[in-house]
């Protein structure tokens, strides 16, 4: 099994619709959790960070985790055009072990 | 600006040549790492470094080496007997709040 999962997609929505992300993972010693956007060509940015169970908001993104299920989710409201890039999940046990989702590429059409 | 700066950003290599790839970060982050990102493949783990003039092995350090001789700087060198070195290789440092994980902009090498 994966240390983390993250479906590869494409996802494809139209303009304005709720962009749903999610990923699992397997190793319980994970406490901190990320989520990043990458364009094309480019280093990813770090979108969101959070590292307690439950919901945290910036602007039109929603990072949601779920410890209990292994399971991290990424919302994003009113999608735009510009929103389209690969998001990738990220995290961490705190002593520098990292995993990585593969990235979820998600297009918006206007 | 602060942050993890890697150099160049696009590099043509002749086979059996080295290059190095430059990272620097001023973060003051202890631990960084070196990602190779490959299409359908994800992030894998070339080398990371926790500490000055320490580093480890990743999953795939075959054909590559590092060095750490100041906490800023987590140099890349991709050598000869690597057999498929043509990919987007990202730098990453980690530290502060929570540990956060920081990417350098990537640089592409390209085998000519």
């Amino acid at each position: 099994q994966k240390e983390v999962e993250q479906d590869p997609g494409p996802l494809s929505v139209p303009e304005g619709a709720i962009v749903s992300l999610n990923c699992t993972y397997s190793n319980s010693a994970f406490q901190y959790f990320m989520w990043y956007r990458q364009y094309s060509r480019k280093g990813p940015e770090l979108l969101m960070y959070t590292y307690s169970s439950g919901n945290k908001e910036d602007g039109r993104f929603t990072a949601q985790v779920d410890k209990s299920s292994k399971y991290i989710s990424l919302f994003i409201r009113d999608s735009q055009p510009s929103d389209s890039a690969t998001y990738l999940c990220a995290m961490s046990d705190g002593n520098n072990r990292l995993a990585f989702g593969k990235g979820n590429q998600v297009v918006v059409i206007p | 600006d602060g942050g993890i700066t890697q150099s160049p950003k696009y590099l043509f290599r002749k086979e059996g040549q080295n290059v190095t790839l430059s990272c620097e970060q001023n973060l003051n982050h202890d631990a960084m790492y070196w990602y190779r990102q490959d299409p359908g493949q994800g992030l894998r783990l070339i080398y990371y470094s926790q500490i000055v003039n320490d580093f480890q092995k990743g999953d795939i350090a075959e054909g590559y080496s590092v060095s750490r001789e100041k906490k800023e700087s987590f140099p890349l060198t991709v050598t000869s007997a690597q057999k498929n070195p043509t990919a987007f290789y990202l730098c990453v440092g980690q530290g502060g709040t929570g540990n956060t994980i920081y990417f350098g902009e990537g640089s592409w090498l390209t085998v000519v």
